[in-house]
């Protein structure tokens, strides 16, 4: 159990295009959902917590503008990227907590590595 | 700023010994704490998470959870080659915050 699945594992855009990411729970309801962004041999960096029917809230230093979540039911949540630009190229990985699961393991999906040309 | 600092390596042991890996955070506040394997270029594998002080013991693996030292640490015992990977070592500070804090992760080496 606890399987997270994102899509596209990999996407290469133009610059000013928008991307979409989608983060799934495939065997659990995730009551919150977690983005993190990773650069080539750096550690995870929270980006923003994603609350099922409500707002996400975003780390200090995230644009909430640019860095667009929507965590519409307890299985999916998406992280829209709009605007990207070379700088945003990054992985990009989803993480969810199990409902009722305890002292707030997460369990991480596969990641996307975004390139902006 | 709550900070979780960890060696970043490389730390290599030989295949059969005993790989020990160690991580302090700042935040003593600090209610979970979790050990996750990344392999290059793939996302975090949780593998274990301790919450009491204390030994917790999963198959190879046993996390160390000192609270009065802030000091957290993850023993692989019979290392194996496909142990090799970067350990990320994560903090929940509990108050509410959900979120995790990841150190910067020790590469770890099994020889052959």
């Amino acid at each position: 159990g606890a399987v997270v699945s994102q899509h596209p594992s990999w996407v290469i855009c133009k610059s000013g295009t928008s991307v979409k990411i989608e983060c799934r729970s495939l065997d659990f309801q995730a009551t919150t959902m977690f983005w993190y962004r990773q650069f080539p041999k750096q550690s995870l960096m929270l980006m923003a917590t994603s609350n099922e029917g409500s707002k996400a809230t975003y780390e200090q230093g995230v644009e909430k503008d640019k860095f667009l979540i929507n965590h519409a039911s307890l299985t999916l949540s998406t992280l829209t990227v709009t605007s990207a630009h070379p700088e945003d190229s990054s992985f990009y990985i989803c993480s969810a907590r199990r409902a009722g699961g305890p002292y707030n393991e997460q369990f991480f999906g596969p990641g996307t590595r975004l390139t902006v040309l | 700023q709550k900070e979780v600092e960890q060696n970043s390596g490389p730390l290599s042991v030989p295949e059969g010994a005993i790989a020990s890996l160690n991580c302090t955070y700042s935040d003593r506040g600090s209610q979970s704490f979790f050990w996750y394997r990344q392999y290059s270029g793939k996302s975090p594998e949780l593998i274990m998470s301790i919450y009491s002080n204390g030994d917790k013991e999963d198959g190879r693996f046993t996390a160390q959870l000192n609270k009065a030292s802030q000091y957290v640490s993850l023993l692989i015992r019979d290392s194996q080659p496909s142990d090799s990977a970067t350990y990320l070592c994560a903090v929940n500070p509990g108050g509410g915050a959900d979120g995790l804090t990841f150190g910067k992760g020790t590469h770890l080496i099994i020889q052959p």
